[in-house]
């Protein structure tokens, strides 16, 4: 998984909870995302970083937080969590060129 | 902003037959389109990937065609072996941007080799 690290890796939580999901890299690329995965939809975008500090929302950025104080983490923030949020997320990481590469997910059970 | 449309959303071949799958994008402007391969309980898996100023890219037995005009690319499988079953997904960007290149993909196909 190209050195990219997710923690949790499952988690369940309640409803109106804050939850904090992490990634973490290896491999010093200047580009991290985070996609969410449904039945469905394929993987949709919530946000990305494109260096430390610089952040920017995508396609689904509603409900969701990030932040990214060091090259190697991207921290994703659901403030309160609802079921909605149910899904699977993904951290990805690129050098620039194009090329995403994938972390290997975190479950995320809201109940 | 980018709509990318996949079909067939399963796809079951016969293993050692040629399997191929289709995406369609919507914003001229992209220019970078990559295919995954997503195995149970794993991330996706970049396995080939193809730039707007080529037509054709292959890899071993994997194919990926691209026309501009039509604004559609497809992904082939040749010789099909059991362990090509997975979902695939296609995706595709506006590259060369400082802020970094957003994905934004198909819906998936999930492939079936039957021994």
């Amino acid at each position: 998984d190209a050195g990219i690290t997710q923690s949790p890796r499952h988690k369940v939580t309640e409803t109106g909870t804050p939850v904090t999901l992490r990634c973490h890299q290896t491999e010093n690329h200047r580009y991290m995302y985070w996609y969410r995965q449904d039945p469905g939809h394929g993987l949709r975008l919530i946000h990305y970083s494109y260096g430390v500090k610089d952040t920017d929302k995508g396609e689904v950025s509603d409900g969701y937080s990030v932040s990214r104080s060091k090259t190697e983490d991207f921290l994703l923030t659901l403030e309160s969590a609802t079921s909605s949020q149910t899904s699977v997320y993904f951290c990805a990481i690129s050098g620039g060129l194009g090329e995403q590469y994938f972390g290997p997910g975190t479950r995320l059970t809201v109940t | 902003g980018e709509n990318v449309e996949q079909h067939p959303s399963t796809l079951s071949v016969q293993e050692g037959d040629s399997a191929v799958i289709k995406c369609t994008y919507s914003d001229s402007a992209s220019n970078y389109f990559p295919w995954y391969k997503q195995e149970l309980g794993k991330g996706p898996q970049l396995i080939i990937d193809i730039r707007s100023n080529v037509g054709e890219k292959k890899d071993q037995r994997i194919a990926v065609t691209l026309n501009k005009t039509a604004k559609h690319f497809s992904l082939h499988i040749t010789e099909t072996q059991p362990e090509d079953s997975a979902v695939y997904f296609c995706a595709a960007s506006i590259r060369g941007k400082s802020s970094g290149d957003k994905l934004t993909f198909g819906t998936g196909t999930r492939l079936a080799v039957r021994p």
